[in-house]
């Protein structure tokens, strides 16, 4: 079974600082990677996604993701980061199990931004 | 196009209760999920449905119930309300064959069962 772990509970970081969180996942095939953020209050919006091909995908709001086989990770980046990003940061896995495709979610970061 | 929309916002029930939480979607996707999030514990998946007529459990799906009679609903039906139920209910939906594994979803469902 597929598993994801954001090492990361909680990060704060000073805005326009660069940031990175980390995930990492166990998959034994190809995965689906994801990264969805959730707002205070509000459902999770996708940021994006990695399904195959260059393994740097851009994102929405500035955000980029690495993918790295050899490391099974799977890292959010974003170069200067704004007060509106404060947020909470879900990696995710995706796997074809019989007739659907199931979404494995990390834990989550909660991302604090300091002005 | 709304996407996907929940009823209700939030909801207080009492032991014993039930209630059913509401998941819409204008999309036309044929796959629908629902989730539910417990503080520090991300999302788990409870149900899942691949097209009217069609569902099936996920990782947690004691003490809830699922039907799927339209594309567009995918109604949780809680039959006797637990405090371990106590939770926020995320609806969400994806598109089937060219791009089933993102998931679009709803604002979410906040229950406090007392």
């Amino acid at each position: 079974a597929q598993s994801v772990t954001q090492p990361d509970i909680h990060i704060t970081v000073s805005e326009g600082a660069s940031l990175e969180l980390r995930c990492n996942y166990s998959y034994g095939a190809t995965p689906y990677l994801f990264w969805y953020v959730q707002s205070p209050g509000q459902g999770l919006q996708l940021l994006l996604k990695y399904f195959s091909g260059d393994t740097l995908v851009q994102g929405i709001k500035g955000f980029e993701a690495e993918f790295k086989r050899s490391q099974s990770s799977f890292n959010l980046r974003k170069p200067s980061v704004h007060w509106s990003d404060a947020a909470e940061y879900f990696c995710a896995v995706g796997a074809r199990t019989g007739t659907a495709s199931k979404l494995t979610f990390g834990t989550g970061t909660r991302l604090q931004v300091t002005l | 196009n709304a996407g996907v929309t929940q009823t209700p916002k939030f909801r207080i029930l009492k032991i014993g209760q039930s209630m059913t939480l509401q998941c819409t979607q204008d999309m036309n996707h044929n796959y629908m999920y629902w989730y539910r999030q417990d503080p520090g514990m991300g999302l788990k998946l409870i149900y899942y449905s691949v097209g009217a007529g069609i569902t099936d459990k996920g990782e947690v799906p004691n003490g809830y119930n699922v039907s799927r009679s339209t594309t567009e609903d995918f109604p949780l039906r809680l039959e006797l309300a637990a405090p371990s139920q106590t939770s926020v209910y995320f609806c969400a939906s994806s598109y089937s064959p060219q791009d089933q594994e993102t998931q679009y979803f709803g604002p979410g469902t906040r229950l406090l069962v007392l």
